[in-house]
């Protein structure tokens, strides 16, 4: 069947600028991540969704950052006023429940901020 | 804070050469420790989830192995399609946020 699906796969901005970042998970999978994979750095954790509680955002380094998720299904992360410093590759995850669910990753998106 | 460190960052093997890769983890209570594979330009693809010390599991020329400290990638006879980063994370059983905690990761590359 279809994994998680990102887009775009590729992303070059100028500094200052929005970006909107989208994520397709797996049919029927419930909870959602957002992590961030910066060059030599392991990936960061930056916000979960799990069905129609209220999101965990405790990874969102600053409030330019936001992400939402609509119809329990696809999802959104907006970076504001970018930043050089938020260069990097977003990853989106999903998995079927909480717990020991497997979390499967999208291919990611490379964001370029000039 | 949960930890994992990864070690050696790493490795070059000649293909034949069996090795193993190191995680390192602390964390405040062990639900699931997780290794993923990431080749250049794409995203962690799942290997194995081990939940508790002494467990063990395979897969081709792959087996993982947990303690209550560590858990290994041991990779027998490895061939040169081998060759990625290889990525360890634990996720913890406190709280309702079941996030992964990444080393940075081992890349391998493994010559004909």
């Amino acid at each position: 069947g279809a994994g998680v699906s990102q887009s775009p796969s590729n992303k070059v901005t100028e500094k200052g600028k929005d970006v909107e970042l989208r994520c397709d998970p797996i049919s029927g999978h419930t909870a959602l991540y957002w992590y961030r994979q910066s060059l030599g750095q392991g990936l960061e954790f930056l916000i979960y969704f799990q069905g129609n509680s209220a999101p965990d955002k405790s990874g969102l380094p600053s409030d330019r950052f936001s992400a939402e998720r609509t119809g329990g299904s696809v999802s959104t992360l907006t970076i504001q006023r970018t930043q050089q410093e938020d260069s990097a590759v977003y990853l989106c995850a999903s998995s079927t429940t909480t717990g020991t669910g497997t979390q499967y990753f999208g291919p990611g998106t490379r964001l370029l901020v000039l | 804070e949960d930890q994992v460190t990864q070690s050696p960052e790493a490795l070059r093997l000649q293909e034949g050469e069996s090795s193993s890769l190191n995680c390192s983890y602390t964390v405040s209570g062990l639900r699931g420790l997780f290794w993923y594979r990431q080749d250049p330009g794409k995203g962690p693809e799942f290997l194995f989830t081990l939940y508790s010390a002494g467990e063990e599991k395979e897969k081709e020329r792959l087996k993982a192995t947990l303690t209550k400290k560590e858990s290994f990638l041991h990779i027998t006879a490895p061939k040169p399609e081998d060759s990625a980063t290889y990525l360890c994370a634990v996720q913890a059983n406190t709280g309702a946020n079941s996030k992964l905690t990444f080393g940075k990761g081992i890349t391998l590359s493994v010559r004909p």
